[in-house]
């Protein structure tokens, strides 16, 4: 059974960039693939980005221009970095282990509120 | 960016049937791409419900099932349950621009 946590500060400033990473523990398989969800209060969920386990990535287009996945599976880790943030970005932020094109195993998701 | 559209709420009684539609286009359900089904119950993570139209993981009661037709996929929970109260969302693969995950709108099942 795997298991997923997200990590990072809870609190980023308008314009700095939000740093999150995924600690995976269990099957970490380079078939599966690692992505990142979020979900502002009280609205629905958003796609952001994946990476596969041999390293491609695919982001959503409306935020591709802002966003970087990496990920370092050998380490059970991989992380998303979303650049110039705005209190639109506030959002619960998931990740999350795919295979196909669904997403099996989540995380618990952690908040992080943009603000100064 | 939502793509596929739902209802933003539904209601039934306990043991009643009730269904979720799910609208899509042509560069997503209705090129092929397999939808699934995922509940967030108050204040949790989602959890995968249904995968690949009308696949349930292990441990899903069979009083959910999925079905997908042309540009559209449905949820159907029947014989509802008060633990069933719970936000509903699709998810597919759009194959438009570098191609990308979209999810539903979202619905509010309440019992």
């Amino acid at each position: 059974q795997v298991q997923l946590l997200e990590s990072g500060p809870g609190l980023v400033k308008p314009s700095e960039t939000l740093s999150l990473t995924c600690s995976v523990s269990g099957d970490s398989d380079s078939n599966y693939h690692w992505s990142w969800i979020r979900q502002p209060p009280g609205k629905g969920l958003e796609w952001i980005a994946y990476i596969s386990g041999v390293g491609s990535t695919n982001y959503s287009p409306s935020l591709m221009n802002r966003v970087t996945i990496t990920g370092d599976m050998s380490k059970n880790q991989f992380s998303l970095k979303l650049n110039s943030v705005t209190a639109a970005d506030t959002a619960v932020y998931y990740c999350a282990r795919g295979v196909m094109y669904e997403l099996e195993s989540w995380g618990q998701g952690t908040l992080v509120t943009v603000s100064s | 960016q939502s793509v596929l559209t739902q209802p933003p709420s539904v209601s039934g009684a306990p043991g009643q049937r009730v269904t979720i539609s799910c609208t899509g286009s042509s560069s997503n359900i209705g090129a092929g791409y397999d939808v699934h089904w995922y509940q967030q119950l108050p204040g949790t993570a989602p959890t995968l419900l249904i995968f690949n139209n009308n696949n349930r993981p292990s441990g899903v009661p069979d009083r959910f099932s999925g079905s997908k037709s042309g540009t559209s996929a449905s949820l159907a929970i029947t014989g509802l349950q008060a633990e069933d109260e719970a936000d509903y969302y699709c998810q597919s693969y759009d194959s438009s621009l570098t191609g990308f995950y979209v999810f539903g709108t979202g619905t509010k099942v309440t019992v």
